[in-house]
């Protein structure tokens, strides 16, 4: 079964900490990988996309990583700031299809 | 580019009336548009994709008759929600995908990009 599936469900950390998202997938074939970012009320902002040759992949204080081997995805957030309180999505796209499978996202809340 | 917009951002309504929602791709012809749904706390739902010109295939367990959707041409598709009822109040939020995006990928489909949504309430 095609499946997304995110770790931690939430997240607190106080500003200028680090933290890491997980994401694993059951999707096959593969094509991609984004992590998107959604802000409350607003939607999906891409973050990163990655496709099945790439390891890692950054985006500012943001840095992707992924490991089509063992199907993980992490998400690694340098230097929290209040303005990355959000949730964080992992999406996979199916090797073909149009259809996006999306797993439940990490909401993540920064605290002074 | 790939920028995709939706009108309007928030709307209230009261039962029994329809509302409709557009959504627009700015800058690439948009062949394919998806609709989803989000409820609080929770991940994007996808609704129904809509192929310009064509009937849209809604997914399992989504009234066609209830949530109408048209994509007459390759910058535009609108989702009516007909007869609303308060639990359909949601969160809607629109991709779109196509040629000229920047997003071309293997097996000639598309990256989709999200428009910013619809927050629906109906009373």
């Amino acid at each position: 079964k095609n499946q997304v599936e995110q770790s931690p469900q939430s997240l607190i950390i106080l500003e200028g900490k680090n933290c890491t998202l997980q994401c694993n997938y059951t999707v096959s074939p593969f094509s991609n990988l984004r992590w998107y970012k959604q802000d409350t009320g607003r939607g999906p902002v891409s973050l990163t996309i990655m496709t099945f040759s790439e390891n890692t992949k950054s985006n500012g204080r943001y840095t992707a990583t992924l490991d089509a081997d063992t199907k993980q995805s992490s998400l690694h957030i340098t230097a929290s700031q209040l303005s990355d309180s959000a949730s964080y999505i992992c999406v996979v796209r199916r090797g073909g299809y149009n259809k996006l499978i999306f797993g439940a996202g990490t909401r993540l809340a920064v605290h002074p | 580019g790939a920028v995709v917009s939706q009108h309007p951002s928030r709307v209230i309504c009261k039962s029994g009336t329809s509302v409709k929602i557009e959504c627009r791709s700015l800058d690439f012809q948009a062949t394919t548009m998806f609709w989803y749904r989000q409820f609080p706390k929770k991940s994007l739902m996808l609704m129904a994709t809509s192929n310009e010109g064509s009937k849209a295939t809604y997914e399992q367990g989504v009234e066609k008759d209830k949530f109408l959707i048209n994509h007459a041409s390759l910058t535009l598709s609108t989702l009516t929600v007909t007869s609303a009822q308060p639990e359909d109040s949601s969160f809607y939020i629109c991709s779109a995908s196509g040629r000229g995006a920047g997003g071309d990928l293997a097996g000639g489909t598309y990256e989709q990009y999200f428009g910013p949504g619809t927050r629906l309430t109906v009373t």
